[in-house]
């Protein structure tokens, strides 16, 4: 079955400090990998993906993700924390072989002190 | 160029009333989905449709239902609504297959059945 895990509700980092929210996966095929944000009261806002290619992927904002087929993960960096970096990441997976439907984590709250 | 627009923002309904949830998009994505988010839970989705005339229960189909006689547009129906269908819902499309397969949202609809 298709899933994805967001295993911390919540991430606390200093501005200017590095960042990761963590993403682990399980999907039959070749995945297909997304990072989208929300801001509060907005819609989810892509950030970035990974379709094939280098393991490693940049985004918007200074963010970039990393892909380790080993460990079935994609989780999200940015070397330096911005307090508007705070807001709700999700991290999806698509499985193209089977429905192509997106399956969204629950979420992590990253909230980046000044 | 709009993307993915929702209406209504809001609404309040009273329990066993009915109401419509409009979604449009201008990109010309075949797919198009909609789901719930509740606190805790990510984005559950209700119903999702693969192309003008076709649609396909998702994870929490009861109590929805949906058409899409358009292809730039997706509704999603309460028939009779119910206090667990409190939630915020979002709409979103994509294209099927190829490399711009993320998926674009829209600002929600903030739904309060009393």
């Amino acid at each position: 079955a298709q899933s994805v895990a967001q295993p911390e509700d919540q991430v606390n980092v200093a501005e200017g400090n590095p960042l990761t929210v963590k993403c682990t996966y399980s999907v039959s095929g070749n995945p297909y990998l997304f990072w989208y944000v929300q801001y509060p009261n907005r819609g989810l806002q892509f950030l970035l993906k990974y379709i094939t290619g280098d393991n490693l992927v940049k985004g918007s904002y200074g963010f970039e993700a990393e892909f380790n087929k080993s460990q079935t993960s994609f989780h999200l960096q940015k070397p330096s924390a911005l307090v508007s970096d705070s807001a709700l990441y999700f991290c999806a997976v698509r499985d193209v072989n089977t429905g192509n439907q997106f399956y969204f984590g629950t979420g992590t709250s990253l909230t980046v002190i000044p | 160029n709009a993307g993915v627009t929702q209406t209504p923002k809001f609404r309040v309904l009273k329990t066993g009333q009915s109401m419509t949830l409009l979604c449009a998009q201008d990109m010309n994505h075949e797919y198009m989905y909609w789901y719930r988010q509740d606190p805790g839970m990510g984005l559950r989705l209700i119903h999702y449709s693969v192309g003008e005339g076709t649609t396909a229960k998702g994870e929490v189909p009861d109590g929805y239902n949906v058409s899409r006689l358009k292809k730039q547009n997706f509704l999603l129906g309460l028939e009779s609504a119910a206090p667990s269908q409190t939630s915020v819902y979002f709409c979103a499309s994509s294209f099927g297959q190829g490399r711009n397969t993320e998926a674009f949202f829209g600002q929600g609809t903030r739904l309060t059945v009393v």
